[in-house]
């Protein structure tokens, strides 16, 4: 059981550069989410599923695309990378969230974009 | 739309000093509460969580909080705090929408 596992830990794009952020679990949860983590703003929502095939908007979505094919993985897509998307990215997943069941975190990937 | 606030941004105490840390958050409706903490390049872990029944929260590490409903708040304290407490901490609210909201964080060290 490995948790949460996100990919790559850290990377350096250029403007304009796109890629893909990874994330999957192996826990069978039906939640999945991505947040970023700014200093001073706490985490805030990016994109999140509720299931295999359904996906939504959170609080900051613009400039990332996601999908969720399966129920393992969640990949956080940025289409055109800016500066204002350096940030530290974390998926998150869990259970049914409003029965009380823990929000699992990866570890996080440190994202720069120069 | 909900939101969470954390007033307190950085908070600096000497080893067995007692702790609070305020959280307040908006949202009419039923909610879950939690604290995370993420120590120095790590990621973030649960201290505690409300869901319901006795308002009063024990989490790990010595770590308790309690949820005051008419005052909307949820803050996190604990009576004697030591070095490796130095970290970040997150409230969070969970909403039926399913939404995870977290507050600004409160960066606390703890001075030897």
């Amino acid at each position: 059981n490995a948790g949460v596992t996100q990919t790559p830990k850290f990377q350096v794009l250029k403007t304009g550069q796109s890629m893909t952020l990874q994330c999957a679990q192996d826990m069978n949860h039906e939640y999945m989410s991505w947040y970023r983590q700014d200093p001073g703003m706490g985490l805030r929502l990016i994109h999140y599923s509720v299931g295999a095939g359904i996906t939504d908007q959170g609080e900051v979505p613009n400039g990332y695309n996601v999908s969720r094919s399966t129920t393992e993985d969640f990949p956080l897509r940025l289409l055109s990378a800016a500066p204002s998307q350096t940030s530290v990215y974390f998926c998150a997943s869990s259970l049914q969230p409003s029965s009380g069941n823990t929000i699992y975190f990866g570890e996080g990937s440190w994202l720069t974009v120069v | 739309a909900q939101s969470v606030s954390q007033h307190n941004h950085h908070v600096i105490l000497s080893e067995a000093a007692s702790l609070e840390l305020g959280c307040n958050y908006s949202y009419g409706g039923t909610v879950n509460l939690f604290w995370y903490v993420q120590y120095p390049g790590q990621h973030l872990q649960l201290l505690l969580k409300y869901f319901s029944g006795d308002p009063l929260v024990k989490g790990i590490k010595g770590f308790e909080a309690e949820f005051i409903k008419s005052k909307f708040s949820f803050n996190l304290r604990k009576p004697s705090v030591q070095w490796s407490d130095t970290a970040e901490y997150f409230c969070a609210l969970h909403n039926a929408g399913n939404m995870l909201t977290f507050g600004g964080g409160t960066r606390l060290m703890v001075k030897p």
